[in-house]
């Protein structure tokens, strides 16, 4: 089946913990991305990658790394989290040149005291 | 960044009525793309636009490509229980390769 993984689905951590967020996807896709949703905010773009090795910020990445060593994966990375940092993420993909028709992850909820 | 002003914010309405939600920008995009997110799930692609004046139609949905590239509306004809969730409209600009930028999201309430 088609699907774009994330785990955890639920963190709860304390501030300055470093976490990593998995994301892999299993359909060959170049392009993958990380949002964060907040009530009233709608999706919000952290990262993305074009491809491997390849990978940009999007409009709010203070505070977030990312890494794409391989195709299918592409883990979002808290090096201190802090309590403004919780939030909803979704990892996405998309098979086109670019953010067009993404698949998104079931989320990660996550929440930082 | 880029904002996509996306109304109405929700709507509860009564099944079998029809509903329609509209996304504008300052600027233009080259693609606009239409989302449906269920409770506790992540947002499942509706619909995708590419040329200016499309309509396209998926089901009871129907979605339209502004003709000023600023702007994309989206239908849903007899509304069903299973129509509940948040909607969300997103837009594309070949130019800016990578970025995507989302509307707030429209909530929608569905009373049986």
């Amino acid at each position: 089946e088609a699907q774009v993984t994330q785990n955890p689905r639920y963190l709860i951590t304390v501030t300055g913990k470093k976490l990593t967020v998995t994301c892999s996807q299993n359909m060959n896709h170049e392009y993958m991305s990380w949002y964060r949703q907040d009530p009233g905010l709608g999706l919000r773009q952290i990262y993305y990658s074009m491809n491997v090795e390849v990978t940009d910020k999007g409009d709010v990445p203070e505070g977030y790394k990312v890494s794409r060593k391989e195709k299918r994966n592409f883990p979002l990375i808290l090096e201190s989290p802090s309590p403004n940092q919780t939030s909803l993420y979704f990892c996405a993909s998309s098979s086109g040149v670019g953010p067009r028709e993404q698949y998104f992850g079931p989320g990660t909820r996550l929440t930082v005291t | 960044g880029q904002q996509l002003n996306q109304s109405p914010q929700s709507m509860f309405i009564q099944e079998g009525e029809d509903v329609s939600m509209n996304c504008t920008s300052s600027s233009i995009f080259n693609t606009w793309l239409w989302y449906k997110q269920d409770p506790g799930e992540g947002p499942v692609l509706l619909i995708a636009l590419y040329k200016a004046g499309e309509l396209t139609s998926n089901g009871r949905l129907t979605a339209q490509f502004g003709i000023t590239r600023k702007d994309s509306f989206l239908n849903i004809s007899a509304s069903i229980p299973s129509d509940v969730g948040i909607y969300f409209c997103a837009g594309h600009k070949t130019a800016n390769a990578g970025k995507s930028t989302f509307g707030d999201g429209t909530t929608l309430t569905v009373k049986p």
